[in-house]
């Protein structure tokens, strides 16, 4: 089963709204990472949160990591059409073998 | 500087073929992974190598699936006897393992169509 799973699956919102997406997740993490991918080809880093913080930002975007409900959600504030595009969670699950395990994703579409 | 390239960017193939496919890290990163997305899905986990030591082949869906990295730099996926069930989208990253720094930076990926 996978460890991370995106909520919604898919989210539809006007321009200029902003998105939330939640992710879970099972075991103790070192890390959690959010990753965009456009087209169905190779995702793009966003934002990296370590298991020790709590919120992080960069740009239009916000995340924040409740380790005690093993969730975290990632905010884009006032979206833009190019914002649309599928958004994954992925957490670093042992340290030792340091691979990233990714959720389903979730299909954001920017309506303008 | 260079990102992760893949080649080929689309591959088809009948069923039955063999097909390799290619990775070329970010150079100086030193663990490799590989994933397989099927159409609208998440990435499935295949293989991990990392330095020297022994890759994690614990994704690998078959004994069909094989992949070496050859000088700890370009990797190949090989697939043999495939089968529909394998089109999909082949997509490999590499990064630095450093602690809490494993930011993974993905190749366009290889789509693969088995006929």
């Amino acid at each position: 089963s996978q460890q991370g799973e995106e909520d919604p699956q898919a989210l539809s919102i006007q321009e200029g709204e902003n998105a939330t997406m939640n992710c879970s997740y099972k075991t103790s993490i070192n890390n959690l990472q959010w990753y965009r991918q456009n087209s169905g080809r190779g995702l793009v880093h966003l934002i990296l949160i370590r298991s020790n913080e709590r919120e992080k930002h960069s740009g239009r975007l916000r995340v924040t990591l409740d380790t005690s409900k093993k969730s975290s959600s990632l905010l884009i504030t006032a979206s833009r059409a190019a914002d649309t595009a599928s958004y994954f969670c992925a957490t670093r699950i042992d340290r030792g073998a340091q691979k990233l395990v990714f959720g389903q994703g979730t299909r954001l579409t920017i309506n303008p | 500087g260079a990102g992760v390239s893949q080649s080929p960017s689309n591959k088809v193939t009948e069923k039955g073929k063999d097909v390799e496919l290619r990775c070329d890290p970010i150079s100086g990163h030193t663990a490799l992974y590989w994933y397989r997305q099927s159409l609208g899905q998440g990435l499935e986990f295949l293989i991990y190598f990392q330095g020297n030591s022994a890759p994690d082949k614990s994704g690998l869906p078959s004994d069909r699936f094989s992949a070496e990295r050859t000088g700890g730099s370009v990797s190949t996926l090989t697939i043999q006897r495939t089968q529909q069930e394998d089109s999909a989208v082949y997509l490999c990253a590499s990064s630095l393992v450093r602690q809490y720094t494993d930011t993974q930076y993905f190749g366009p990926g290889t789509r693969l169509t088995v006929l």
